[in-house]
This record gives structure tokens, sequence and C-alpha cells, in this order.
């Protein structure tokens, strides 16, 4: 009952540093996103993907890159870290784009630049 | 443009009260699905339920139900008799059905306390 896995749980960065955020499903789910939680500011969409090899950019993409090489993985790569990118991240997948399909996120990644 | 408008953005109420968590969207869509999401203080994300446009059936699920009314653009949720694990940050969210299908509109989510 793995579901959407993502590591690591916490990370402190310096300014300027590179890292890359993990995230892999089990479900055999085509469709996978990238969120950022700020607080109180709800979730914004940062990048998704539709399948392997196929991805596009969200509502706030600058900063971030991403890769869709296998179904499975869709890790989310920050180049040159900045404080404005300290938040908390999310991974989710859904079975299809269909609208009514729900989905499913990871635990989160609490990711803070100093 | 798609919005989710959650006006309360804390709510404290004494167990076993009951509590309502507004929702309010705004879409050009004519099919859209509206879905409650809860994040407890662990911080994860569970999906609660998800509606459709054309369903306007208000839904119960144990203490947990959520009436639906599209003249008023709304998705509210009621929880009845609450417990002090009900607290947490509910977030309402909304995807329509047209080129932006794959993107999901949160509302900024309503803190909710409940005290022993």
């Amino acid at each position: 009952n793995a579901g959407v896995t993502q590591t690591p749980k916490f990370r402190i960065l310096k300014i300027g540093q590179s890292m890359t955020l993990q995230c892999a499903q089990d479900m055999n789910h085509n469709y996978m996103y990238w969120y950022r939680q700020d607080p109180g500011m709800g979730l914004k969409l940062i990048y998704y993907s539709v399948g392997a090899g196929i991805t596009d950019k969200g509502e706030v993409p600058n900063g971030y890159n991403v890769s869709r090489s296998t179904t499975e993985d869709f890790p989310l790569r920050l180049e040159l870290a900045a404080p404005s990118q300290t938040s908390v991240y999310f991974c989710a997948s859904s079975y299809s784009r269909a609208a009514g399909q729900p989905q499913h996120f990871g635990d989160g990644t609490r990711l803070s630049i100093l | 443009a798609q919005k989710v408008t959650q006006a309360q953005t804390e709510i404290s109420v004494v167990e076993k009260e009951d509590v309502t968590l507004d929702c309010v969207y705004e879409t050009r869509d004519t099919t859209y699905y509206l879905f409650w999401y809860k994040q407890p203080p662990s911080g994860e994300l569970v999906f609660l339920i998800r509606r459709n446009s054309f369903d306007e059936q208000n839904e119960i699920s144990g203490r947990y139900s959520w009436n639906f009314q599209k003249s008023t653009s709304s998705f509210n949720f009621t929880i009845t008799a609450s417990q002090v694990v009900d607290s947490a940050v509910y977030f309402c969210a909304l995807k329509g059905s047209g080129g932006s299908n794959y993107k999901l509109t949160f509302g900024k989510g309503t803190l909710l306390t409940v005290n022993p």
C-alpha cells in the first residue's frame, strides 16, 4: 500500500545549492503532478506529466525542472535554490486526466532554503 | 478562469459541536468536479469526496456530509458531532473539463480546531 512516496521528508538547503525531490508511485498511474504549498495559500501546480517522456508547465514553474523517464518516477529539480522556494512540496498522481479522477498525494517534502 | 474561495480561514469549536466549512467556486465549464481534501497536523493530504456538476444530491458519510448547490456555486462540508481527530486543514478543490482539465484549483483552506 505504498501509493505515492516522496523523499526526503525534510531538507535544508543553502541559497544557490541544487537538489532533486524524488517522487514514485506504484499504482500504474499515467498522470503525475508537483505542487507547492505556501502558508495560507493552498496548493499551486508547478509541473505535471501525462506519461513517460511528456511533461508540461503548471502555474508556477519558474526555478524548477522535471523529467519523466518511467511511469513510476517523477523527480523535481531545483537548480539554484532561492529563499522564495521555501515551501512544502507535494507530488500527486491520478489514473487519467479525466476530470473526475481524484489525485492521490504523497506525504510531502518540507524544504527550507537559508 | 477557475477560482475556489474558502472564506473561513480558521474555525474553532468544542467537541461534539456541529461545524460547516464553506466553499464557493467559479468556473465557466458546464461539466466540472469538486473535491474536498483533509490535511491533518501530520501534513499528508487525504482525499475525502468527489462530486460532479450533474449530481446535486447531498452526500453523507458517517459524521461527514456535503451540500452541493449549483444555484449558489457552493459545495459546503458539515461535520456532525465533531471530534478532536477532526482537527485539520480542509481544502476544497475544483477541476474543470475543458482544456485545463488536468489542473486542480485549490482554495486556501480552512483550519479547523476541535477542542476537548
